[in-house]
C-alpha cells in the first residue's frame, strides 16, 4: 500500500535555529501533501497544502515565511521550520492522500520538534 | 478549522466490551474518515464513509453515517488491549483536499 516516509522522528534544537522536516512518498507519485501540527492530546491542525511544482497553500494564522513548504518533486516535500522557538514545539505530521479502493490518507510517522 | 467533534472525549472499558465513539460534524460533507493514532505516533486509516452510504464493516470495525444529524458513529466491537489509542473522525468537504479532523477520543481498553 501506499507509504509516506518522514524523518526525522524526533529532533531537539535550539531556539533560532531553522529545522527541516522531509515528508516522502515511497512507492506512489503524491502530487498533493498536507502537513499538520498536533498539540498534545489534541487534534490535528491543518497547516498547509503543498502541491508540487506550484507554492504551498496556507492555512490562515500560519506563518508563511516561519513555516517553509517545498514540493519539488512527486515523491518529496519539506518542512522547514525557520528561526525556531520553543512555542513552535510540536508534533508535526505529513499525510497524501492514498488512493485506491480504500480512499483516505497515509500518513507519515511524525516528527516530535523541541525547541530549546 | 476544526469540524468534526467527537465524543466521548475519553473512553475507558474491560477487554471484551464494545466500544462506540460519536462524531458530528456542521458542514455538508463528501466523505468522513475515521483514523486511529497510537501516542505520539502518525495515523493510521481505519475506514472511509461516502455521503451517500449509511453503514461499513470492517473486521471489528462497524462505521454509521447520519448525513440528516450530521453525524457517526465508530463501533468496535469485542475490544483488545491493542486497541488502547486516540481515534479521530476527520470530514472532507471537497475530494480530500480539505480534510478537517475532530478533536478525538482516547480509548483506553484495560486487560
Amino acid at each position: 500500500g501506499a507509504v509516506v516516509s518522514q524523518h526525522p522522528s524526533r529532533v531537539i534544537c535550539k531556539s533560532g535555529t531553522s529545522v527541516k522536516i522531509e515528508c516522502r512518498s515511497l512507492d506512489f507519485q503524491a502530487t498533493t501533501m498536507f502537513w499538520y501540527r498536533q498539540f498534545p492530546k489534541q487534534s490535528l491542525m491543518l497547516m498547509a497544502t503543498s502541491n508540487e511544482g506550484s507554492k504551498a497553500t496556507y492555512e490562515q494564522g500560519v506563518e508563511k515565511d516561519k513555516f517553509l513548504i517545498n514540493h519539488a518533486s512527486l515523491t518529496l516535500s519539506t518542512l522547514t521550520v525557520t528561526s525556531a522557538h520553543p512555542e513552535d514545539s510540536s508534533f508535526y505530521i505529513c499525510s497524501a492522500p492514498a488512493g485506491g479502493r480504500m480512499g483516505g490518507y497515509t500518513f507519515g510517522s511524525g516528527t516530535r520538534l523541541t525547541v530549546v | 478549522s476544526q469540524q468534526g467533534e467527537e465524543d466521548p472525549q475519553a473512553l475507558s472499558i474491560q477487554e471484551g466490551e464494545n466500544a462506540t465513539m460519536n462524531c458530528s460534524y456542521k458542514t455538508s460533507i463528501n466523505n468522513l474518515q475515521w483514523y486511529r493514532q497510537n501516542s505520539g505516533r502518525g495515523l493510521v486509516h481505519l475506514i472511509l464513509i461516502r455521503s451517500n452510504e449509511r453503514e461499513k464493516h470492517s473486521g471489528r470495525l462497524r462505521v454509521t453515517l447520519d448525513t440528516s444529524k450530521k453525524s457517526s458513529s465508530l463501533l468496535i466491537t469485542a475490544s483488545r488491549a491493542a486497541d488502547t489509542a486516540s481515534y479521530f473522525c476527520a470530514t472532507a468537504v471537497y475530494n480530500n483536499n480539505d480534510m478537517r479532523f475532530g478533536a478525538g477520543t482516547r480509548l483506553t481498553v484495560k486487560p
